[in-house]
């Protein structure tokens, strides 16, 4: 079945970038869906970060537009998350989901998540 | 953005009781809302689909009705394996956006 595994450092110093990788098995990225990242800072709700498309085209929160990058790499099956100039406030879970039906629509897939947190 | 409100905020119930949640949009999102559970340190887990579809695998005691900017989401006889946070999510406009949860416990 698909699976997702988030890999990254758990801690970020403030104002460097977060960086996440999300490895997909038993499905190919290549051959469709959408794929998304999603954070829980603790004990929060549940935020949207940006989804990809095996293309490549990208959409991402206009709240965190201007920091965001998420890139694909079909060779080895997985997407990944930059977020730069991080804060205290970025401290949180980081999930990545399959985005089933379209562009951030439904999350049907999700990896076991990741705490990441920022402090020096 | 489009602001989800879920109440209440917690609810205590007990095994076998009729549990019921709503969310409201702050507009018209027709029926594009999912609802997630969520257990203590797991990923959230896609339940309902549309407003009222069922994800395979998921316990018929669990449904969901509702259009336009009204949701409610049922569970019919609460079980103990239930315990856990609730989510709506709108994907009728982006940015998706979810509720703010509903903590279900155990009386």
């Amino acid at each position: 079945q698909v699976q997702l595994q988030e890999s990254g450092p758990g801690l970020v110093k403030p104002s460097e970038t977060l960086s996440l990788t999300c490895a997909v098995s038993g499905y190919s990225i290549s051959s469709g869906y959408y794929w998304g990242w999603i954070r829980q800072p603790p004990g929060k709700g549940l935020e949207w970060i940006g989804s990809i498309y095996h293309s490549g085209s990208t959409y991402y929160n206009p709240s965190l537009k201007s920091r965001v990058t998420i890139s694909v790499d079909t060779s080895k099956n997985q997407f990944s998350l930059k977020l730069s100039s991080v804060t205290a406030a970025d401290t949180a879970v980081y999930y990545c989901a399959r985005d089933r039906d379209g562009f951030a629509t439904s999350f049907d897939i999700w990896g076991q998540g990741t705490m990441v947190t920022v402090s020096s | 953005d489009i602001q989800m409100t879920q109440s209440p905020s917690s609810l205590s119930a007990s095994v076998g009781d009729r549990v019921t949640i709503t969310c409201q949009a702050s507009q018209d999102i027709s029926n594009y809302l999912n609802w997630y559970q969520q257990k203590p340190g797991k990923a959230p887990k896609l339940l309902i689909y549309d407003a009222s579809n069922l994800e395979t695998g998921v316990p018929s005691r669990f449904s969901g009705s509702g259009s336009g900017t009204d949701f409610t989401f049922t569970i019919s006889s609460l079980q103990p394996e239930d315990i856990a946070t609730y989510y709506c999510q709108q994907y009728d406009n982006l940015p998706p956006t979810f509720g703010q949860g509903t903590k279900l416990e155990i009386k």
